[in-house]
Order: C-alpha cells, then sequence, then structure tokens
C-alpha cells in the first residue's frame, strides 16, 4: 500500500509570501494528484503530473518521481489561498488512489 | 453546470435506519468512487465502480454497499446506519484512474 505523508500539517503565513507544501510517497507512481479543500468542504482537482513541473496561475506543482517527493508551491499568497491542500497517488499497479491528510494553509493579511 | 452531483447534502439518522446517498456526473466518465472523510484523516476509498456494471471494495467497505446504476450515476447504501459511519461522504470521478478527478460538494452524514 502506498504510503503519502505531507508537510506541514498547518501553514500560516503573511499575505505576498511564497508557499511550499511537500508530499512524500512510499512506492512508485504513474502521476501524483494535488487537490484543494475550500473552507465550505468543497473538494477540487489542482493537478495531476508524473514528471517534472506544471503551473496554473500563481500555483507550481513539481514531481522528483526517483526521489518520490512533490511539491505544491504558491507565489505571492493571498488570503482566498486559505484552504487544505492535498496529495494523492494511485496505489501501486492499480487506480485506487491513497491521500495524504492534508496541509491546512492560513494567510493573514 | 458540469460536474458531480451529490446528495443529500446533510443527513441526520437514527441508529439502525438505512438511506442511500446519490451520486450522479455528467462529464462521461468511465470510473466513480465514493470516500468518506474523517478529522485527522486522509480521504479513504469505500468503493469504487472502473466501468458501467463493475464495482470494487475501497478501503473501508464494511457497512456499505453501492450500485452502478448506469455511467452517469453511482449509489452508495447505508443498509443499517451505526455512528461508526458519522462522516462527510464524497463521489468523485475520472474518465479512469489515470486522469483528474472530479469531486461532488459532499455529504455531512450524522448518525445518532
Amino acid at each position: 500500500k502506498n504510503e503519502v505523508e505531507q508537510s506541514p500539517q498547518n501553514l500560516t503565513a503573511q499575505e505576498g509570501e511564497f508557499i511550499t507544501i511537500n508530499c512524500s510517497y512510499s512506492v512508485g507512481i504513474s502521476a501524483l494528484h494535488w487537490l484543494q479543500q475550500h473552507p465550505g468542504g468543497g473538494i477540487v482537482s489542482l493537478f495531476m503530473l508524473s514528471s517534472g513541473k506544471k503551473k496554473h496561475g500563481r500555483l507550481i506543482a513539481t514531481i522528483n518521481i526517483q526521489e518520490k517527493h512533490s511539491s505544491l508551491h504558491i507565489t505571492a499568497s493571498h488570503p482566498r489561498d486559505s484552504a487544505v491542500y492535498i496529495c494523492a497517488g494511485p496505489n501501486f499497479g492499480n487506480e485506487k488512489l491513497t491521500f495524504g491528510t492534508g496541509t491546512r494553509l492560513t494567510i493573514i493579511p | 453546470n458540469a460536474g458531480v452531483t451529490q446528495t443529500p447534502k446533510f443527513q441526520v439518522l437514527k441508529t439502525g435506519q438505512s438511506m442511500t446517498l446519490q451520486c450522479a456526473q455528467d462529464m462521461n466518465h468511465n470510473s466513480m468512487y465514493w470516500y468518506r472523510q474523517d478529522p485527522g484523516m486522509g480521504l479513504r476509498l469505500i468503493y469504487y465502480s472502473a466501468s458501467e456494471g463493475t464495482t470494487d471494495k475501497g478501503e473501508v467497505p464494511n457497512g456499505y454497499n453501492v450500485s452502478r446504476l448506469n455511467k452517469r450515476e453511482f449509489s452508495l447504501r447505508l443498509e443499517s446506519a451505526a455512528p461508526s459511519q458519522t462522516s462527510v461522504y464524497f463521489c468523485a470521478s475520472s474518465l479512469t484512474g489515470n486522469y483528474g478527478y472530479t469531486f461532488g460538494s459532499g455529504t455531512r452524514l450524522t448518525v445518532v
């Protein structure tokens, strides 16, 4: 079973700061997902990546398959970025995702 | 709007009652999933369906049944609710497991 670990569990930062959230997983995967869960509870898929880097607006996701590590970066953070960020990877050999417990990000104005 | 529609949003049940959570997607996705989310734990897979007519157990299937009624709809049934099933339930869909996921808005279920 793939184990997925995220760090930090909680992160508070000032508006404008550069944010990094880390995700490590224990077995080889074909792709890794980053999700955002809003304070209201809804979950949105941000990225799915299998190599290199992807960028969407102020969000950047990177992955190093050999090191089994991924990072989510937020540039010029804003209070509306406050949410729980979750990474997830498929169990080896099938499509079932194992989820990290999430990183709760709070951006203070 | 295209997406995953999940009903109801809130439900309170008494121990032993039954209920069905409904989920429908209009994106022509093949794969559909039911997850539960509990405080301090990551989302855990209850059941999934990789295609119409097939269902498979996930990590925590005990106490639940599912039906993949057609390509669009995937329902989750609690036959005899227990307090341990108090949770937030999410339905999700994906073209296949190797593509991005779309989540429903969640059902907050309380069993008393």
